[in-house]
């Protein structure tokens, strides 16, 4: 089953943060983040084990909810690079296939 | 940076036709899949491939598709027709022994158009 993003799009000043949700109704064992520019291929940013661990990656960080089986991306002082559509991905085990929310377009202004 | 490599990039065939997408996936990964974005759309999950055998795929993954690994190296996706709805971009993805623990690595895709 599909995992649930939100909001469905975000518009930014450079500098400014943002928050992406995650949601699945249903166990999850991993959940996976991705950005995509348009015409490339998903770029990996990071993965949650279940466990409620944050991850950081530059100034992008995530957490994860096990009970809540919600994944929230943490986007701060954003920058034009960070523009993209951020999609994440939901594995019910491990090696499993990915199963992709719906995606949430990020645009960043200067 | 070890890198997912699909050809071709853009491949235009007629309805009915046989396609062949390739990959070579990170020579170290034992896990590789298929996905597809039909334009403007999320990435759906087709197949996916461990120990020379698919170990799961979904409905859309029916009898036209196929994948191989015919020589360790190289991944393969054939369409034994094409249809129209077969137009997308489609990902082959590699991901790392350790699995759980890192992300899958997607190729820049290989654009199907059926005309």
């Amino acid at each position: 089953q599909q995992p649930v993003q939100s909001p469905q799009a975000v518009i930014l000043r450079e500098g400014e943060d943002a928050v992406i949700n995650c949601s699945s109704s249903k166990a999850l064992y991993s959940v996976h983040w991705y950005r995509q520019k348009h015409g490339e291929a998903p770029v990996f940013l990071m993965i949650l084990l279940k466990g409620g661990e944050q991850k950081g990656h530059e100034k992008i960080s995530a957490s994860f909810n096990e009970k809540k089986q919600q994944s929230s991306l943490y986007l701060t002082a954003s920058q034009l690079s960070y523009s993209g559509t951020y999609f994440c991905g939901i594995t019910g085990t491990s090696y499993g296939k990915l199963t992709f929310g719906q995606g949430t377009i990020l645009t960043v202004h200067p | 940076e070890p890198e997912v490599t699909q050809t071709p990039s853009h491949q235009v065939t007629q309805m009915g036709q046989e396609v062949i997408l390739r990959c070579v996936p990170i020579s170290n990964h034992l896990y590789f899949y298929w996905y597809r974005q039909i334009l403007g759309q999320k990435v759906e999950f087709l197949v996916s491939f461990y120990n020379n055998e698919i170990s799961e795929k979904s409905e859309i993954f029916d009898d036209q598709f196929s994948v191989e690994r015919p020589d360790g190296s190289n991944f393969t996706l054939k369409i034994r027709s094409t249809k129209l709805e077969d137009s997308a971009m489609y990902f082959c993805a590699s991901s790392d022994p350790g699995g759980a623990n890192y992300g899958y690595t997607f190729g820049s895709g290989t654009r199907l158009t059926v005309v």
